[in-house]
């Protein structure tokens, strides 16, 4: 069963940091780009940021640049969120998720095809 | 940034009715554009990619059109399932952005 894990949430003080981790299962985990999406309480979603299958590609919401760092251990099928200078507006449930990429005449799309089931990040004192 | 602008931000509707959601991009994004469906705390679901395409196991009751900066999605005959909170996602830039989400509740 094609399947993500999150876990590392947790409640943290502003400034502080935070490292969740996404445990991926069921599917060659090197082969595809994957994303980190957030939903503050009560809002929408919002896409954080995005790794490619090995690493080279690598791209942040402006909310985020600078103080989260994407990365991934393909060896461990693992991809990861380290969160720095965390403020009360990063507070919010994230999601990792898979990114499909599908070839049609000649171009590629990409979409979010497998999702995990979310980890609670709460910025508080 | 692109902004992804979806109307109406609800919608009351009926079982079996025909339920049509807008989303408009603030620039050209050809046909890079997503749709989610997402039930309370519960992780969204993808059903339409690349404006037109059907997910996989998505009953066909849903479909999506659209190109450039004007999409829409359509649910054909609602179904009691269909209630929850849908959202469009650009894929065309590397900032990718959702919209603000539509809320379709039970008339």
């Amino acid at each position: 069963e094609v399947q993500l894990v999150e876990s590392g949430g947790g409640l943290v003080k502003p400034g502080g940091s935070l490292r969740l981790s996404c445990a991926a299962s069921g599917f060659t985990f090197s082969s595809y780009s994957m994303n980190w999406v957030r939903q503050a309480p009560g809002k929408g979603l919002e896409w954080v940021s995005s790794i490619s299958s090995s690493s080279s590609y690598i791209y942040y919401a402006d909310s985020v640049k600078g103080r989260f760092t994407i990365s991934r251990d393909n060896a461990k099928n693992s991809l990861y969120l380290q969160m720095n200078s965390l403020r009360a507006e990063d507070t919010a449930v994230y999601y990792c998720a898979r990114v499909f990429e599908w070839l049609r005449e000649s171009y590629y799309y990409y979409y979010m095809d497998v999702w995990g089931k979310g980890t609670t990040v709460t910025v508080s004192s | 940034d692109i902004q992804m602008t979806q109307s109406p931000s609800s919608l009351s509707a009926s079982v079996g009715d025909r339920v049509t959601i807008t989303c408009r991009a603030s620039q050209s994004i050809s046909s890079y554009l997503n749709w989610y469906q997402q039930k309370p705390g519960k992780a969204p679901k993808l059903l339409i990619y690349a404006a037109s395409s059907l997910q996989s196991g998505v009953p066909s009751r849903f479909s999506g059109s659209g190109s450039g900066t004007d999409f829409t999605l359509t649910i054909s005959s609602l179904q009691p399932e269909d209630f929850a909170t849908y959202y469009c996602q650009q894929s065309y830039s590397t900032q990718s952005t959702f919209g603000q989400g539509t809320k379709l509740e039970i008339k």
